[in-house]
């Protein structure tokens, strides 16, 4: 079993519709979560991150965490063709240096 | 300022060269990474240097040699590579023991 998993999809979805995406985890001793978006043939960039369950929001991005369903998930509302793109999860420990990347999901807002 | 600057942004290297990519953070980031990420791949993680000494290296090939000369920069020397080396190497640094880490832009490497 994959430390953790996400759905590469491709996604397909209209403009201005709500996106989500998810990822699960096996291991409860992750602590942090974050999400990034991925441009092609750029570098990632950090969207989210979070320490703790519940919900963060920046914007039309949502983050929300359930640790003891151990699935996290990240909302785009009002989605954009600007949000085309690859999104990652990443997990960590305290302390640990290493992250776990889910496989990324290709999404793509259709004008 | 969460920038991550990376040169070159696109490098093409025969087997037998040598060549060097740079990573550079004013972040104040006492942490900083080198990943390998292979196109519909996540990242890859390679070395980790913590206060300027490594301390992570993924069991990479020694035709990879990473340097921190100051807490700002990174180096990866190339030498002798493969064309399955070809691949975006991408730079990242964090504070040392937080998670969220931030990505440089990505040096293109092909390797011919």
């Amino acid at each position: 079993q994959k430390e953790v998993e996400q759905d590469p999809g491709p996604l397909s979805v209209p403009e201005g519709a709500i996106v989500s995406l998810n990822c699960t985890y096996s291991n409860s001793a992750f602590q942090y979560f974050m999400w990034y978006r991925q441009y092609s043939r750029k570098g990632p960039e950090l969207l989210m991150y979070t320490y703790s369950s519940g919900n963060k929001e920046d914007g039309r991005f949502t983050a929300q965490v359930d640790k003891s369903s151990k699935y996290i998930s990240l909302f785009i509302r009002d989605s954009q063709p600007s949000d085309s793109a690859t999104y990652l999860c990443a997990i960590g420990r305290g302390g640990a240096q290493k992250l776990v990347f889910g496989q990324g999901t290709r999404l793509t807002i259709n004008p | 300022d969460t920038e991550v600057t990376q040169t070159p942004k696109h490098l093409v290297m025969g087997m037998t060269n040598k060549k060097s990519l740079k990573c550079e953070q004013h972040m104040g980031h006492r942490a900083m990474y080198w990943y390998k990420q292979k196109a519909k791949k996540p990242p890859e993680l390679m070395f980790v240097y913590s206060y300027e000494k490594l301390s992570i290296n993924e069991s990479v090939p020694s035709r990879f040699s990473p340097e921190c000369p100051n807490s700002s920069l990174l180096n990866l020397h190339l030498h002798a590579l493969q064309p399955e080396d070809s691949a975006l190497y991408l730079c990242a640094s964090s504070q040392v023991g937080i998670g969220e880490q931030y990505f440089g832009p990505g040096t293109r490497l092909t390797v011919t």
